[in-house]
């Protein structure tokens, strides 16, 4: 059964820093690993999806990395800002016609302040 | 161009009553997954169906279902509603495989 652990669970910086957020995965037999943000009572915001044969995704002042054989992700966010303010979670995708079903981390909550 | 609607946006029910959730996908979209979201468990997933076929199913017992419509919108049903079953319900397409899933807003379902 896959797991997904997120650390840390929580995360306060102020603005302007360069920050990293980690996710693991127990079955590194994935598809893709897809991360989202979610603000309060809103649903989730794609934000990259790495393809398992990929090592690295960009978009913006977003990265994120893919180490399939260790079973983790790594999402960097540079020079954040107040906006960046959300719960980032990570998500993974089984393989075949299970692409569909997604197995997701508890989620960071990131607090960016002025 | 549109993104996931679901609706209604919120929903209070009493314990033993059934209820029925509505997603309407992007325009395009073929398959269309179902989750749970609650603050003790996080996001778990119900279902999944594509071309109006549940291809995968999760770990919820059998009052949970759904179905979903030739023009690919999906409903699922929650019978005999218990108190734990109170959660934000989230719908999300994808257009095919490697691609994005693309979520709605949620219903947010209150049992009392």
């Amino acid at each position: 059964k896959q797991e997904v652990t997120q650390i840390p669970a929580a995360l306060s910086v102020p603005e302007g820093e360069n920050l990293v957020l980690n996710c693991s995965f127990t079955d590194s037999a994935i598809y893709n690993l897809q991360w989202f943000r979610q603000d309060p009572g809103k649903g989730l915001t794609s934000l990259l999806l790495i393809q398992s044969s990929q090592r690295e995704q960009t978009s913006g002042r977003l990265n994120a990395s893919l180490d399939k054989s260790s079973g983790r992700s790594t999402l960097y966010i540079a020079a954040s800002q107040p906006g960046d303010s959300a719960t980032y979670l990570c998500a993974v995708a089984a393989g075949g016609t299970s692409y569909g079903k997604l197995t997701f981390g508890q989620g960071t909550i990131l607090t960016v302040h002025p | 161009k549109a993104g996931v609607t679901q609706t209604p946006r919120y929903l209070i029910k009493t314990r033993g009553q059934q209820v029925t959730l509505s997603c309407s996908p992007i325009s395009g979209h073929r398959s269309v997954s179902w989750y749970q979201q609650t603050p003790g468990q996080g996001l778990q997933f119900l279902f999944e169906y594509f071309s109006e076929t549940q291809r995968n199913k999760g770990n919820f017992p059998g009052r949970f279902s759904g179905r979903q419509f030739s023009n690919s919108r999906s409903e699922m049903n929650v019978s005999t509603l218990e108190l734990g079953d109170s959660a934000l319900y989230l719908c999300a397409s994808s257009l095919m495989i490697n691609q994005p899933q693309h979520f709605g807003d949620g219903t947010r379902l209150s049992i009392l």
